[in-house]
């Protein structure tokens, strides 16, 4: 399968505590994209990667998040101290992004759902 | 910033109709305009992308519409199936290095 991945599927952890996911994008993809899902909400941007530049972060990106994306390949998502609030679906997507088309249709992961008790 | 628009009740269509599912926006027209499909505990699939300048695009038995004066697009799914039921997100694409912004989406039920 060479569709985007990303692990774990499901992370249940305390308030408090550290989590990590990793996204691995479809490999000829220059994009990374992070998401947050909740019930009955459309995706909300949280970050992107071009290439292994970190080009937008959203407001909705505290300081508590951080992604990376090494070598342009791979990207984690770390969330410190996680809250209550945190509890959502995080998806990540990647795509093709060619300046001059400009068009961007982008390729999900299944998520990682996160419960934070 | 924008403000998007779908249906937030469920649509409930027998099988055979076509399904009509709306998407509006607020300011700026988007260079392109995204629909995806979304099932339960799955990432969004891709399914259409109509420019600004295009009226309307077919894929199989989906057509999208965008009327810029409107400020909406119109996605169809004509002779719909129960497999068809999912939830149905339209995302605006600014171009450029802007990224996506999506709508709540709207769920479709297909009934036999």
């Amino acid at each position: 399968d060479t569709g985007v991945s990303q692990d774990p599927r499901h992370k249940i952890t305390k308030r408090g505590q550290n989590v990590t996911f990793r996204c691995d994008p479809i490999s000829e993809h220059n994009r990374l994209y992070w998401y947050r899902q909740t019930l009955g909400q459309g995706p909300e941007f949280l970050t992107y990667f071009q290439n292994e530049a970190q080009l937008e972060k959203s407001r909705l990106l505290s300081d508590r998040f951080s992604a990376e994306r090494p070598k342009g390949s791979f990207s984690t998502l770390e969330i410190q101290r996680t809250e209550q609030g945190d509890s959502a679906m995080y998806l990540c997507a990647s795509s093709s992004f060619h300046p001059e088309t400009s068009r961007n249709e982008q390729f999900f992961g299944p998520g990682t759902r996160l419960t934070v008790l | 910033s924008q403000k998007i628009e779908q249906n937030s009740e469920a649509l409930n269509i027998q099988e055979g109709k076509t399904a009509t599912l709306t998407c509006n926006y607020t300011n700026y027209s988007p260079a392109y305009l995204q629909w995806y499909r979304q099932d339960p505990g799955r990432g969004p699939v891709f399914l259409l992308l109509i420019r600004e300048n295009e009226k309307e695009k077919r894929k199989e038995r989906l057509k999208v519409t965008f009327d810029t004066t409107l400020k909406q697009s119109l996605f169809h799914i004509t002779a719909s199936q129960p497999a068809d039921s999912a939830t149905y997100l339209c995302a605006l694409d600014m171009g450029g290095y802007s990224t996506l912004t999506f709508g709540k989406g709207t769920m479709l039920l297909v009934s036999p």
